[in-house]
């Protein structure tokens, strides 16, 4: 089975703070995506990379940055956190384009 | 873009009873995904198809590509049925990611 891990569930942070979403997946898939999911708004793509070193942008990326050094690995990074980045942040793979998504178990990120 | 829409958005029911969601889009698609999210926030793939039907246990996805329709069915429910379901299509020529999605539906089966 996939497994797509995010290393934190929950996570509070100050606004102006620097923060680091990170994302691991476990079966070698060349696609990784972020996501931000807000009631009533549904997910969102926030960026996306379909190979090391590269991104794309989403839908919504102004505010973030993302790294993807190993394959394994895709970072989400809020530069200068504030309120309106709180919200759920999901992390996904796939093995190619037209395939099912697996997502991890997403980080609640609150901004104080 | 796509335009997504579900009916309902929220849904409650009893036990046993048969559960119909709906999603239609806006643009011809390549694909349509239906997912499930527990509180909690994980999701899963339920399924993945381009036309007809599948089944999965208690649950059944239909599309109806000329309509611009998918339904996802689920029988005899259960109380652990209970979660947010999402359907999210790719559009034709969609790339690394041209999935849209649905704002869900929020799905409560009562014992």
């Amino acid at each position: 089975d996939v497994k797509v891990t995010q290393s934190s569930r929950y996570l509070v942070k100050r606004t102006g703070e620097k923060v680091f979403l990170e994302c691991v997946q476990d079966m070698d898939h060349e696609n990784m995506f972020w996501y931000r999911q807000d009631p009533g708004l549904g997910l969102r793509l926030i960026y996306f990379s379909y190979d090391v070193k590269m991104k794309e942008k989403g839908d919504i990326p102004e505010g973030y940055s993302v790294s993807r050094e190993k394959k394994e690995r895709f970072s989400l990074i809020l530069e200068s956190a504030s309120t309106n980045q709180t919200s759920m942040y999901l992390c996904a793979s796939s093995p190619y384009s037209n395939s099912p998504l697996h997502f991890g178990n997403g980080t609640r990120l609150t901004v104080t | 873009k796509n335009e997504v829409e579900q009916s309902p958005q929220n849904l409650t029911a009893q036990e046993g009873e048969f559960i119909t969601i709906n999603c239609s889009y806006s643009v011809g698609i390549s694909a349509l995904h239906w997912l499930q999210q527990h509180p909690g926030g994980g999701i899963v793939s339920l399924f993945m198809l381009s036309s007809g039907k599948k089944k999965h246990g208690r649950l059944i996805a239909t599309i109806n590509i000329q309509e611009k329709h998918s339904s996802l069915h689920i029988t005899a429910s259960h109380p652990r049925d209970s979660a947010v379901y999402i359907c999210a299509v790719r559009e034709l020529g969609g790339g690394a990611d041209g999935l849209t999605f649905g704002k869900g539906t929020h799905l409560i089966i009562q014992p």
